[in-house]
């Protein structure tokens, strides 16, 4: 079956500006996971989704990152006066049911450049 | 504070010489612990779930093992397709969906 699905696969934007990051998570899946990796390092938790809320927003580094879910399935991370720092591969996983310890399987990311 | 710690950063192997990775979690309450592979320019392919001291699982030249305080990845023969980068990562305490990823361990093996 398809895996998670990310759009676009990289985004080059210039500072100030806003982008919308979207992910389409595996067919049945409740819960939806982001991401972000900085070269050389392990991906970093931003927010969960159970089903249409956030669970877990406690990994937004600031108000100018927001998230939604709205039916339950496709998420789209804003970010809104983006930043140089805001730089990374952003990723999106999904998991059958987001309890605990349950598996999360990966999208393949998107590049955001800010310049 | 919860802390994943993967050594080394990075390993050279020749193929057919076997090794072993490691990962450190300091995790309150470790409930399930996570291997993937990573290739270059992709997300992480999810490997094993390791859930209790002593639990192992193998997949082809991989092996998972998990003690009280750390999990090893033994790569047995590695062949130069098994090069990439290994992560892993563990539930950070209190939570259910937010994982705590190590640095991971650049693998490469040479023919």
């Amino acid at each position: 079956g398809a895996g998670v699905s990310q759009t676009p696969s990289n985004k080059v934007t210039e500072k100030g500006k806003y982008v919308e990051l979207r992910c389409d998570p595996i067919s049945g899946h409740t819960a939806l996971y982001w991401y972000r990796q900085s070269l050389g390092q392990g991906p970093e938790f931003l927010i969960y989704f159970q089903g249409t809320g956030a669970a877990d927003d406690s990994g937004l580094p600031n108000d100018r990152f927001f998230a939604v879910r709205p039916e339950g399935s496709v998420s789209t991370l804003k970010i809104q006066r983006t930043e140089r720092g805001d730089s990374a591969v952003y990723l999106c996983a999904s998991s059958l049911s987001g309890l605990l310890a349950d598996t999360q399987y990966f999208g393949p990311g998107t590049r955001l450049t800010v310049l | 504070e919860d802390q994943v710690t993967q050594s080394p950063e990075a390993l050279r192997l020749q193929e057919g010489e076997s090794s072993s990775l490691n990962c450190s979690y300091t995790v309150s309450g470790l409930r399930g612990l996570f291997w993937y592979r990573q290739d270059p320019g992709k997300g992480p392919e999810f490997l094993f779930t390791l859930y209790s001291a002593g639990e192992e699982k193998e997949k082809e030249r991989l092996k998972a093992t998990l003690t009280k305080k750390e999990s090893f990845l033994h790569i047995t023969a590695p062949k130069p397709e098994d090069s990439a980068t290994y992560l892993c990562a563990g539930p950070r305490g209190g939570s259910q969906g937010n994982l705590i990823f190590g640095k991971g361990t650049k693998l490469s093996v040479k023919p």
